[in-house]
């Protein structure tokens, strides 16, 4: 069961949008719609801002939006704000009630 | 609101077992809907998710680690429990308790314990 594959890096400027992914398999990316995304600071947990591919939870910016093709989903953060430098990290339900992480990704607000 | 707490021991020595408990508060750990879930974090590296238990005690665990894995379950003390066995250096993480809601999004979690693995 390998991780699921995020580009370490990640960087935008204020008012900017990126667009981070995640590569996985038509195991669990691809074969179920269960892709959920977490922003975490450093020495804090991690907090849920996408779950079911693109469903935002209560309290969470429209800036954050999230999308699937094929096996790989992404996530969107518009209009770049400094309190969104942070690791994001993705996660996806693999059947049977196991899940697997992608590596993470480390954004930098310029 | 949901509330997750883990306790136990920060320092344990390599070959011993590792145990961890979290306690759910602010709602019922035997909601239909809750699936409880031991996460990890080595420093500086990614998550990684350990298993999962739901009420009923049936457990599902990450291939990689499931022959070392025990994950329980005591409603009547709204409690989920973690035992590594075999520890070794590189089970030296944060080890994170979580709510997975239908079994698939991590939308409560606890604060996190370092435990560290040394002699």
């Amino acid at each position: 069961q390998s991780a699921l594959t995020q580009p370490p890096s990640a960087s935008g400027s204020p008012g900017q949008s990126v667009t981070i992914s995640c590569t996985g398999t038509s195991s669990d990316v691809g074969g179920y719609n269960y892709v959920s995304w977490y922003q975490q600071y450093p020495g804090k947990a991690p907090k849920f801002m996408i779950y079911e591919v693109s469903k935002r939870p209560s309290g969470v910016p429209d800036r954050f939006s999230g999308s699937k093709s094929g096996n790989t989903a992404s996530l969107t953060v518009s209009g770049l704000q400094a309190e969104d430098e942070a690791d994001y990290y993705c996660v996806s339900y693999t059947g049977s009630n196991n899940v697997i992480f992608g590596g993470g990704t480390k954004l930098t607000v310029l | 609101q949901l509330q997750l707490q883990e306790s136990g021991p920060g320092l344990v020595e390599p070959s011993e077992t590792l145990s961890l408990t979290c306690v759910v508060s602010g709602g019922s750990i035997s909601d239909g809907t809750s699936y409880w879930a031991w996460i990890r974090q080595p420093p500086g590296k990614g998550l990684e998710w350990i298993g999962t238990v739901y009420h009923t005690g049936t457990t599902y665990y990450n291939p990689s680690l499931k022959s070392r894995v025990t994950i329980s379950v005591d409603t009547s003390k709204s409690q989920f429990s973690l035992k590594l066995s075999s520890v070794t250096a590189a089970d030296t993480a944060v080890y994170y308790c979580a709510r997975l809601y239908l079994g698939t999004t991590g939308d409560y979690w606890g604060q996190g314990t370092l435990v560290t693995v040394s002699s």
